[in-house]
């Protein structure tokens, strides 16, 4: 069974950073691209990054870019995104999702993880 | 960027009837659009992708159909388990993607 999961949500200022994480089980995580999708308070889903099955291609939304940085570690089987500078229009729950070889669309998401942005 | 606009934003239908929406793409998007649905409280989940390839485990009664600009999601008889929030989302612009703002359908 396909399993996302991150961790590393919270509060933090704006200005401050933060990390989140995603492990994944029960696929060949290698093999696949990986996303984060956040979703505001009450609001619709937002494409935040993705990145190349061997980390070698990364691309970001334009608001985030430079301050966000997704990455993964294939031997643990882990997607990460470092977050710098945030902004209050961060908050939001963040999910790590697989895409669907050969169509960026997300087959397998996780349970999301909460980052608040608040001073 | 290519802009996705779903109608109705709120649908009230009773069980057991069809109900169809509408996604519709600023410019064409050829058949890169997805569809999920996402209930309170959960992650969405990927109904459909490449527009009409339902994903798996998907059951036979939801549909999607259209190409370019307008796309349809069809749930043939709706059931208790169908009331959520349903979004379209096109990749047309790889690896850049946008969602719709969501249609909530709700028991009327």
């Amino acid at each position: 069974e396909v399993q996302l999961a991150e961790s590393g949500g919270g509060l933090v200022q704006p200005g401050g950073s933060l990390r989140l994480s995603c492990a994944a089980s029960g696929f060949t995580f290698s093999t696949y691209w990986m996303a984060w999708v956040r979703q505001a308070p009450g609001k619709g889903l937002e494409w935040v990054a993705n990145i190349k099955e061997d980390g070698g291609e990364r691309f970001y939304l334009d608001s985030v870019r430079g301050r966000f940085t997704i990455s993964r570690d294939n031997a643990k089987n882990s997607l990460s995104l470092q977050m710098n500078s945030l902004r209050v229009e961060d908050t939001a729950i963040y999910y790590c999702a697989r895409e669907v070889p050969g169509a960026t669309a997300y087959d397998s998401w996780g349970q999301g993880a909460l980052v608040t942005v608040s001073s | 960027e290519i802009v996705m606009t779903q109608s109705p934003a709120t649908l009230s239908v009773s069980p057991g009837e069809r109900v169809t929406l509408s996604c519709r793409a600023s410019q064409s998007v050829s058949s890169n659009l997805a569809w999920y649905q996402q209930k309170p409280g959960q992650a969405p989940r990927l109904l459909i992708y490449g527009a009409s390839t339902r994903a798996t485990g998907i059951t036979a009664r939801i549909s999607g159909s259209g190409s370019g600009t307008e796309f349809t999601l069809t749930i043939s008889s709706l059931q208790s388990e169908d009331f959520a929030v349903y979004y379209c989302q096109h990749y047309k612009d790889w690896p850049r993607v946008t969602f719709g703002g969501g249609t909530k359908v709700e028991i009327k």
